[in-house]
């Protein structure tokens, strides 16, 4: 099946640190979305985006629309513990179906 | 307001047993669909529905069946349990086709021993 490569697969933070972190594919997407998903839940979207080029922002969190369409980037700024869990990325393509394809997810972690 | 409501939270079935995952989402939402999360995989596409009486395959179909005979609800069915289908279970709704992003439930967790 068609597949986003999600990167990195996992990261630890210290509170205060910004997070980067993205995901590619080799086709084009007409759409991202961002999403989190905290243990024992379901993801809950953080942020979707429509436009090449596209910057978005939801509070300390930023994503990005690549201008190829190919990728996007979700940074989190001054990361507070609560940001924990599991990040995943999501591409739809266009067409009567446009199902989502996710990403394999991030994970972040509190540095020890 | 509920929104996507998965039951149950979790079940443990034997080889071969059939049972049924519930969903119901209160938001009139047309698009629906069933996705599975296992370790380091991500979530994949089991079936989806356009509307009701309509749905279709996705990634994993196999070993499993979907109806839809209302906007509300879209059950999903395991024919006859196999090991492999020990995964957590994720409802979505979206009121667009994912546009907007899907509303997740929270997911039944589905051991097969």
């Amino acid at each position: 099946g068609q597949q986003l490569n999600q990167s990195p697969q996992s990261m630890f933070i210290q509170e205060g640190e910004d997070v980067s972190m993205n995901c590619t594919s080799s086709s084009i997407f007409n759409t991202w979305l961002w999403y989190k998903q905290d243990p024992g839940e379901g993801p809950v979207l953080l942020i979707a985006l429509y436009k090449a080029g596209e910057l978005t922002s939801n509070g300390r969190l930023t994503a990005q629309f690549g201008i190829t369409r190919k990728d996007s980037f979700l940074n989190i700024s001054a990361s507070i513990p609560s940001d924990v869990g599991i990040y995943f990325c999501a591409g739809r393509k266009g067409g009567s179906q446009g199902n989502l394809i996710f990403g394999k997810g991030t994970k972040l972690s509190v540095k020890p | 307001n509920a929104g996507v409501t998965q039951t149950p939270k979790f079940q443990v079935l034997k080889t071969g047993q059939s049972m049924t995952l519930q969903c119901a989402q209160d938001m009139n939402h047309e698009y629906m669909s069933w996705y599975r999360q296992d370790p380091g995989m991500g979530l994949r596409l089991i079936h989806y529905s356009v509307g009701a009486g309509i749905t279709d395959q996705g990634e994993v179909p196999n070993g499993y069946n979907v109806s839809r005979s209302t906007t509300e609800d879209f059950p999903l069915r395991l024919l006859s349990a196999a090991p492999s289908q020990t995964s957590v279970y994720f409802c979505a709704s979206t009121r667009d086709r994912g546009f907007s992003g899907a509303f997740f439930g929270q997911g039944t967790r589905l051991t097969v021993v």
